[in-house]
């Protein structure tokens, strides 16, 4: 069985700080990770996903992710974060194993950037 | 482009009613799933399918069918609808093969069951 954690239900971050969102994952075959966010009223929108190679990624408006095997994490990052950031995130695993292309989600952390 | 949309927005529901959630996909994709969103949970699959015809359960099924009888669409049923079915209900679809394609979301059907 595949799972996903977010430990934080909320992040509050003043802007221009530096903005982590924390994930960990279990999976028993090879992990595909991925990180959505999703705004007021509107569906999930795809940030970045980490399938295999370099273990930083870096994906739409300026996020980037970094996956660590030992600690089976997978850290959503922002140098410097917006006002705009403000929303919420979903980080999800895919077991390569797993028949159906199926996703797990974690619980999601709402990200709150202060100007 | 329209990507994924649902129909409709917004439904409201006795208990015992039934109806059913359209969800269409112009993007030519295998896979189409649906998810139901609550606080705190996450999204949990209800029902999957892999291709035109077929089906399959996710999570979290009962009380809900579905089918797939065009690749494009994917419909998703309550036959009786419950209080617990109250929830922002998502469809998304994804390309195959690989294992690293992304879901493509809709914006959602707020359903409440009275």
């Amino acid at each position: 069985a595949q799972s996903v954690a977010q430990p934080e239900d909320q992040v509050n971050v003043a802007e221009g700080n530096p903005l982590t969102v924390k994930c960990t994952y279990s999976v028993s075959g090879n992990p595909y990770l991925f990180w959505y966010v999703q705004y007021p009223n509107r569906g999930l929108q795809f940030l970045l996903k980490y399938i295999t190679g370099d273990n930083l990624v870096k994906g739409s408006y300026g996020f980037e992710a970094e996956f660590n095997k030992s600690q089976t994490s997978f850290h959503l990052k922002k140098p410097s974060a917006l006002v705009s950031d403000s929303a919420l995130y979903f980080c999800a695993v895919r077991d390569g194993e797993a028949a159906g292309n199926k996703l797990t989600f974690g619980g999601g952390t709402r990200v709150l950037v202060k100007p | 482009n329209a990507g994924v949309t649902q129909t409709p927005k917004f439904r409201v529901l006795k208990t015992g009613q039934s109806m059913t959630l359209l969800c269409a996909q112009d993007m030519n994709h295998e896979y189409m799933y649906w998810y139901r969103q609550d606080p705190g949970m996450g999204l949990r699959l209800i029902h999957y399918s892999v291709g035109e015809g077929t089906t399959a359960k996710g999570e979290v099924p009962d009380g809900y069918n579905v089918s797939r009888l065009k690749k494009q669409n994917f419909l998703l049923g309550l036959e009786s609808a419950a209080p617990s079915q109250t929830s922002v209900y998502f469809c998304a679809s994804s390309l195959t093969p690989g294992r690293g394609s992304p879901l493509h979301f809709g914006n959602g059907t707020r359903l409440t069951v009275t």
